[in-house]
């Protein structure tokens, strides 16, 4: 079974810096393009990045408004993608989601592509 | 950026009765040299996480009920419930991959009538 659990949410000062891990299994990691996702309280779905497979050497993307605060990296070796925000905000308040890409980076004829598992999700809140 | 707009905001439909979900893109998602588009449907139900139901607008992710379909093309997309069963109350979402960022539209509340 295809699994992704998030770790590493909690209370944290504005300013702070936080890491999220997400830990898979039940599939081979390294094929696939990792993202992360949030939804703040009573909100909608937003994008925030994703990491592509070696067959795209890693390549990252991000929405462009959280670029630079916002760090996605991944270890094959442990199936585990991670999310490093720096300099928390109160807006950053939102449970953040993992998820996998579509389909297996070599099998697709896309760069881009949909996101087929979710984790449980992992709550962040942002407060002094 | 790609913005999404659905319609309704909500909608309350029978037991057993058609559920229709509108999604309608600022610009096409439809990729002429594969000939695709770029957008997927999610169900979300309070307290979990979105569920992938449809991609590629109008495949069915394996394990999804058959009462559950996408059409559409270019800009303007629709999901459809046949019959509606009452597990599917929930928020449905719309999201293209044609372009970063990613975007969603702001949601369809499903609700029993």
């Amino acid at each position: 079974e295809v699994q992704l659990v998030e770790s590493g949410g909690g209370l944290e000062p504005p300013g702070r810096s936080l890491r999220l891990s997400c830990s898979s299994s039940g599939f081979s990691f390294g094929d696939y393009a990792m993202g992360w996702f949030r939804q703040a309280p009573g909100k909608g779905l937003e994008w925030i990045a994703f990491i592509k497979s070696n067959t795209y050497n890693g390549a990252t993307e991000y929405a462009a408004s959280l670029k630079g605060r916002f760090t996605i990296s991944r270890d094959d070796s442990k199936s585990v993608v991670y999310l490093q925000i720096n300099g928390l905000k109160s807006e950053d308040t939102a449970v953040y989601f993992c998820t996998r890409g579509g389909r297996k980076d070599y099998e697709s004829n896309s760069y881009y592509s949909w996101f087929d598992t979710w984790g449980q999700g992992a709550l962040v809140t942002v407060s002094s | 950026d790609i913005v999404m707009t659905q319609s309704p905001d909500s909608l309350a439909v029978s037991l057993g009765e058609r559920a229709s979900f509108n999604c309608k893109s600022s610009q096409s998602v439809l990729w002429d040299s594969n000939s695709q588009n770029y957008l997927a449907w999610y169900q979300q139900k309070p307290g979990q996480p979105p569920k992938l139901l449809i991609y590629w607008a109008s495949a069915r992710e394996p394990g999804v009920p058959d009462r559950f379909s996408g059409s559409g093309s270019g800009t303007d997309f629709t999901l459809t419930i046949s019959s509606l069963q009452a597990e599917d109350v929930a928020v449905y979402y719309c999201q293209q991959y044609f372009s970063i960022p990613y975007t969603f539209g702001q949601g369809t509340k499903l609700e029993i009538k």
